[in-house]
C-alpha cells in the first residue's frame, strides 16, 4: 500500500515508443517483483528482481536498493503491451505489498 | 507452472448475504494469500496462511474471515456482505524461500448489491 508508490498512474504511447515505469518504496526490502495484469484481469509475473538489472526480451527491470526504487523499461512498445503493470515488494519473505499500478495504453 | 484455481469467477449477492470464495493450488505451496483489488488502491492483502490450520491477518481484514483447511485449499468468507466489499478478489500462492514468485488465480469478481 503506502509503502510502494508507482508512477505514472497512466501512460499512453504510440506503438514503437519506449516506456519507463517507476516504483519507489519507503521500507527496506527483501524482494521486488513486477507483474503484468491483462485487461481481462489476470496477473502474470514478469520479474523477480531484488537488486540489479534483469532483462527479458523487450523488458528490463532495474532495482537500486540504496535509492529505494525499481524501474521497468519497455522498449519498442506494441499494442499487446497494453495493460496494467504492478510492482510489489516484500519487506520480509512472507508478504508482498503492491503499488497501485501503471495503466499502459499503446496505440497503433 | 503452478496452478491456482478460484471459484466462482463471478458472484452477485445482496447486502447481508453470506459468501464463500474458494481457492485451490496444486503445487503444495506453503503460502497462500487473499487480496482484493480496487481502482486506485492496487492489491491489498486481506489474509494469508503459511500452512493448513494457520491464518495470518493482512492489511484490510475487517469483514472477512478465512480458513486454510488443507495445504491446497484456502477459503475467504464474507458472513455479512456489504457494498464496500464489492471488488475483484485474487488468491495467490508461493512456495517457501525468498526466490520464489507469487502465482495468482484468475480472480473472482464480487458484487454486493
Amino acid at each position: 500500500g503506502q509503502q510502494v508508490q508507482q508512477s505514472p498512474a497512466s501512460l499512453v504511447l504510440q506503438e514503437g515508443e519506449n516506456a519507463e515505469l517507476q516504483c519507489n518504496f519507503s521500507t527496506s526490502l527483501n524482494s521486488m517483483q513486477w507483474f503484468y495484469q491483462r485487461p481481462g484481469g489476470s496477473l502474470v509475473s514478469l520479474f523477480y528482481n531484488p537488486s540489479g538489472t534483469k532483462h527479458s526480451g523487450r523488458l528490463t527491470s532495474t532495482t537500486v536498493i540504496k535509492e529505494r526504487r525499481s524501474s521497468l523499461h519497455i522498449s519498442s512498445s506494441q499494442t499487446t503491451d497494453s495493460g496494467t503493470y504492478l510492482c510489489a515488494l516484500a519487506p520480509n519473505y512472507n508478504v508482498l505489498y503492491f503499488g497501485s499500478g501503471t495503466k499502459l495504453t499503446v496505440e497503433p | 507452472e503452478a496452478a491456482v484455481t478460484q471459484s466462482p469467477r463471478n458472484k452477485v449477492t445482496v447486502t447481508g448475504g453470506n459468501v464463500t470464495l474458494s481457492c485451490r493450488q496444486t503445487n503444495s505451496h506453503n503460502y497462500m494469500y487473499w487480496y482484493r483489488q480496487d481502482t486506485g488502491h492496487g492489491l491489498r492483502l486481506i489474509h494469508y496462511s503459511y500452512g493448513a490450520g494457520n491464518l495470518q491477518i493482512g492489511d484490510v481484514p475487517d469483514g472477512y474471515k478465512a480458513t486454510r483447511t488443507t495445504q491446497e485449499d484456502f477459503f475467504l468468507l464474507l458472513e455479512l456482505a456489504s457494498p464496500s466489499q464489492t471488488s475483484l478478489y485474487f488468491c495467490a500462492s508461493r512456495d517457501r524461500g525468498k526466490q520464489n514468485t507469487l502465482y495468482f488465480g484468475a480472480g473472482t469478481r464480487l458484487s454486493v448489491l
